[in-house]
C-alpha cells in the first residue's frame, strides 16, 4: 500500500526558513516522479513544484521559484521541500504527492502538513 | 499558463440523482485533464485520468468525458459518501500545472 507521511510543517515569521520532508513506503521510490502540491486554508489546490525519478528535471510554480528548493534522497525513499523568505501567502496545507506515469497527474496524495506563516 | 474554470461553484443535488459537473480549459488540452474528489479534511483522490479513465479502485457511477478545452464529470447516482469538492487539473505539455477552482457537491 502507498503511504505518504508529511512533517515539518509548523508556525514561521515572514522571512523565515522551513523544511518539509515527506516518507514513502509501498512502492519503489526511485521510480516516481514527486510533486508537492498546497492548499490555503478554505482555497483551491495550487501545484508548487515536481521533481523526476532521479533528480534531472525539476520544475517550480513562479510563486516561489528562487525561495523553495525541491529535492529528494531515493536511498532513504524521501523527498523534501526547503522554504524559505516564507510570506503570509504561503500559509497552506503541503501535500506530498506521487506520479506513476509519464505524465503529470497526481495518484496518490500524503495527508499533509500546515505551514503557517505569521508574525 | 492555461487556466481552468470549473461550473458551478456549489451544486446541490438529492441523494440518488446525477449530478453534472464542468470545466473549461482557457486553451486545448487535448485529453490531459484529471479530476480529484476532496472530502473535509482529508487529502485529494484521484478518480479520473486522461479525460475519462476511472482511477484504481474508483466506482463505476464516476465517469468523464470531453476533450479539448470542455470536460465533464458525471456522477450517476449520488451516494452519500460522494458529497465533497471536486477538483479539475490539466497536465497538458508543460507546467504549471492547474487545478480548477473546484465545484462543492452538496445534499439538497
Amino acid at each position: 500500500e502507498v503511504q505518504l507521511v508529511e512533517s515539518g510543517g509548523g508556525l514561521v515569521k515572514p522571512g523565515g526558513s522551513l523544511r518539509l520532508s515527506c516518507a514513502a513506503s509501498g512502492f519503489t521510490f526511485s521510480s516516481y516522479r514527486m510533486n508537492w502540491v498546497r492548499q490555503a486554508p478554505g482555497k483551491g489546490l495550487e501545484w508548487v513544484s515536481s521533481i523526476s525519478s532521479a533528480s534531472t528535471y525539476i520544475d517550480y510554480a513562479d510563486s516561489v521559484k528562487g525561495r523553495f528548493t525541491i529535492s529528494r534522497d531515493n536511498a532513504k525513499n524521501s523527498l523534501y521541500l526547503q522554504m524559505s523568505s516564507l510570506r503570509a501567502e504561503d500559509t497552506a496545507i503541503y501535500y506530498c504527492a506521487m506520479t506513476t506515469a509519464t505524465n503529470h497527474k497526481f495518484d496518490f496524495w500524503g495527508q499533509g502538513t500546515l505551514v503557517t506563516v505569521s508574525s | 499558463e492555461i487556466v481552468m474554470t470549473q461550473s458551478p461553484a456549489t451544486l446541490s443535488v438529492s441523494p440518488g440523482e446525477r449530478a453534472t459537473l464542468s470545466c473549461r480549459a482557457s486553451q486545448s488540452i487535448s485529453s490531459n485533464l484529471a479530476w480529484y474528489q476532496q472530502k473535509r479534511g482529508q487529502a485529494p483522490r484521484l478518480l479520473i485520468y486522461g479525460g475519462s479513465t476511472r482511477a484504481t479502485g474508483i466506482p463505476a457511477r464516476f465517469s468523464g468525458s470531453g476533450s479539448g478545452t470542455e470536460f465533464t464529470l458525471t456522477i450517476s447516482s449520488l451516494q452519500s459518501e460522494d458529497f465533497a469538492v471536486y477538483y479539475c487539473q490539466q497536465y497538458n505539455n508543460r507546467p504549471p500545472w492547474t487545478f480548477g477552482q473546484g465545484t462543492k457537491v452538496e445534499i439538497k
